[in-house]
């Protein structure tokens, strides 16, 4: 099956400083790749995503690339703010139903002001 | 525009009491699946279905039960609650394979 690598944090950083949450993963096939994010008392919502080699997904101010040679997922932001403190989970998809997904731990991001 | 509607938010059972998780979606995705967070362990997936009809079993199943009668629903039922099922229930649902998944708000269960 599927696994994802992230670190679990937390993460600490301060405001305007940049950020990289690392993912690498394994997966069966082609697999689409996702970044969601958890705010506090909240669902996982999707945060972005790619589906093809090289594909780069962004949303907020937040990107990330889809290396199939490295099979990583690497989140990055210029500038964090104080509102992005969340957890970040990295998921690659691999088809059919949920049991192709797997999702990461999770990385807890706190940025302080 | 709901989306994905969980209820209740919370519940506090004691050890032996039977309950069922709601979860209801508005955008007429095939595909839904229940999850689990707990410190530590990420998300489980609990149990999944593909269509109306059709469930099947994800990482954690036991304890726990589905039925898929609409498009709309997924309730996750537990059948005798213990203190090891004390956690943080999600549902999601999906457009089809490999669609994102939209997640409502989770329940949050304690038991005693």
């Amino acid at each position: 099956g599927n696994s994802v690598t992230q670190m679990e944090g937390p993460v600490t950083l301060s405001e305007e400083a940049f950020l990289t949450i690392n993912c690498t993963y394994t997966a069966t096939g082609y697999p689409s790749l996702f970044w969601y994010v958890q705010y506090p008392g909240e669902g996982l919502q999707l945060l972005l995503k790619a589906t093809k080699a090289d594909d780069k997904g962004s949303n907020k101010g937040f990107e990330a690339t889809y290396r199939k040679e490295t099979t990583s997922f690497h989140l990055e932001k210029g500038s964090v703010q104080v509102s992005d403190s969340a957890v970040y989970f990295c998921a690659p998809y691999s088809g059919g139903g949920a049991d192709g997904l797997t999702f990461g731990k999770g990385t807890h991001l706190i940025i302080q002001p | 525009n709901a989306g994905v509607t969980q209820t209740p938010k919370f519940q506090v059972l004691k050890t032996g009491q039977s309950m069922t998780l709601q979860c209801a979606q508005d955008m007429n995705h095939e595909y839904m699946s229940w999850y689990r967070q707990d410190p530590g362990m990420g998300l489980r997936l609990i149990h999944y279905s593909v269509g109306a009809g059709i469930t099947d079993q994800g990482e954690v199943p036991n304890g726990y039960n589905v039925s898929r009668s609409t498009t709309e629903d997924f309730p996750l039922r537990l059948l005798s609650a213990a203190p090891s099922q004390t956690s943080v229930y999600f549902c999601a649902s999906n457009g089809g394979s490999r669609s994102p998944l939209h997640f409502g708000n989770g329940t949050r269960l304690t038991v005693t």
